[in-house]
């Protein structure tokens, strides 16, 4: 497994503003996944950040909204921009060789104003 | 399409108990992969098991085992003899073959309470 920790852990921001979250693994690896966990809901695939190529977005998620940077294989940064209270939730990041073995980090708790 | 369904929205149970926490699952794939995490209050999603579709044996670590039947499409988690610190959401989770379905579906979690 890896060791995997982001910044900050939590924040409240204000509308309008924008929050960089960045997610950072001890060890190189092939992809990092942002995940989006709206409260008591389930966790919902935001883009897939793989080094070297842009980022691959879900249905629903824009590149406009939700920059994502992956400038090494150790390293990730997902901005959530011009938030608003509906952008309240955590904001996981997970690390992995392949899909089916990720591992999480602890989450960033976001919480608009 | 694949999806996860978790029945049990919200479950408690008084410590030392044994409780199931059910998961089905939809997929028109041969080759899946199954998952379970656990999320405590502090939010970090921590890994449980990972179970390929071709492998119905169950499986048993320390007081968790987990029960693969794919005649039902069910994937159900056992804690044996619970303890207030399995007091988690707990999420199933599928996936399919990577480079074919690059994601990880996850059902709504069961919020597991352990009274003492």
């Amino acid at each position: 497994s890896a060791v995997i920790s982001q910044k900050p852990s939590r924040d409240i921001c204000q509308r309008g503003t924008s929050l960089t979250i960045q997610c950072q693994v001890d060890s190189q690896v092939t992809m990092m996944f942002w995940y989006r966990q709206q409260p008591g809901q389930s966790l919902t695939l935001i883009a897939t950040a793989n080094q070297g190529s842009e980022a691959t977005y879900e249905s629903g998620f824009v590149i406009d909204k939700f920059p994502i940077s992956r400038p090494n294989l150790t390293f990730s940064t997902l901005t959530v921009s011009n938030m608003s209270p509906e952008d309240s939730s955590i904001y996981l990041c997970s690390v992995g060789y392949s899909v089916y073995e990720q591992y999480f980090g602890p989450g960033t708790r976001l919480t608009v104003t | 399409a694949q999806k996860v369904t978790q029945a049990q929205t919200e479950i408690s149970v008084v410590e030392k108990e044994d409780v199931t926490l059910d998961c089905v699952y939809e997929t028109r794939d041969t080759t899946y992969y199954l998952f379970w995490y656990k999320q405590p209050p502090s939010g970090e999603l921590v890994f449980l098991i990972r179970r390929n579709s071709f492998d119905e044996q169950n499986e048993i670590s320390g007081r968790y085992s987990w029960n693969f039947q794919k005649s039902t499409s069910s994937f159900n988690f056992t804690i044996t003899a619970s303890q207030v610190v399995d007091s988690a959401v707990y999420f199933c989770a599928l996936s399919g073959l990577p480079n074919r379905d690059d994601k990880i579906i996850f059902g709504k979690g069961t919020r597991l309470h352990i009274l003492p």
